[in-house]
């Protein structure tokens, strides 16, 4: 069965940071492509970050270059977002994804004062 | 960047009866190997996406066969053809043409008259 699990969420203040994790089972993580999505509180899904099945590349939306890092460490299956200098606006649930076919139930994170 | 446009906003229906949601892409979804890499995801309330169309026609697992996905090109559609409560939620549609980034529909809310 395949499961994605998100860890790490919180409150935190704007221009703190914060550092998402996701384990996956059930599937060959290291043949996936992995994004994480966030979706903000009644909005829509939007796209944030992509890393190569093997850690050799990494994409993100302009949104949140320079203050986000996505990483994988294919030997735990697990999938990382380091974030920094958080804004109010990064206040999200936020799902990792392998490619489009699996999804996690997402963690939330607020970004307030 | 591609635009993904997603109309009606709302709809809603009643039991028993056929939805039709539409995708518009700003720029063509077929690829380079010829597949054509859009998506179509159901949220349900308080739940993470799910996929139930990938590659335009394709069902995933489970997904029952009253959900199906057409088009080409630019234009894509999702077709419930009989309602059910259990199909209330948000729609979306994704490209993964253009990658790496996906890029989502602003969503259509179902709903039961």
């Amino acid at each position: 069965q395949v499961q994605l699990v998100e860890s790490g969420g919180g409150v935190v203040q704007p221009g703190g940071s914060l550092r998402l994790s996701c384990a996956a089972s059930g599937f060959i993580f290291s043949n996936y492509g992995m994004h994480w999505v966030r979706q903000a509180p009644g909005k829509g899904l939007e796209w944030v970050a992509f890393i190569q099945y093997d850690g050799s590349n990494e994409h993100y939306a302009d949104s949140v270059k320079g203050r986000f890092t996505i990483s994988r460490d294919n030997s735990k299956n697990t999938l990382c977002l380091q974030m920094s200098s958080l804004r109010p606006d990064d206040t999200a649930v936020y799902y990792c994804a392998g490619g489009s076919d699996y999804w996690g139930q997402g963690t939330l994170v607020t970004v307030s004062s | 960047d591609v635009v993904m446009t997603q109309s009606p906003l709302s709809l809603p229906v009643t039991l028993g009866q056929p939805a039709s949601i539409s995708c518009r892409s700003s720029q063509s979804l077929v690829h380079s190997d010829g597949n054509t890499y859009l998506n179509w995801f159901q949220q349900r309330p308080g739940q993470s996406p799910r996929r139930l169309i990938y590659k335009v026609s394709n069902r995933d697992s489970g997904v029952p066969d009253r959900f199906s996905g057409s088009g080409s090109g630019t234009d894509f559609t999702l077709k419930i053809s009989r309602v059910e409560a259990e199909d209330v939620g948000v729609y979306y549609c994704m490209q993964g043409t253009h990658w790496p980034a996906l890029t989502f529909g602003g969503g259509t809310k179902v709903e039961i008259k």
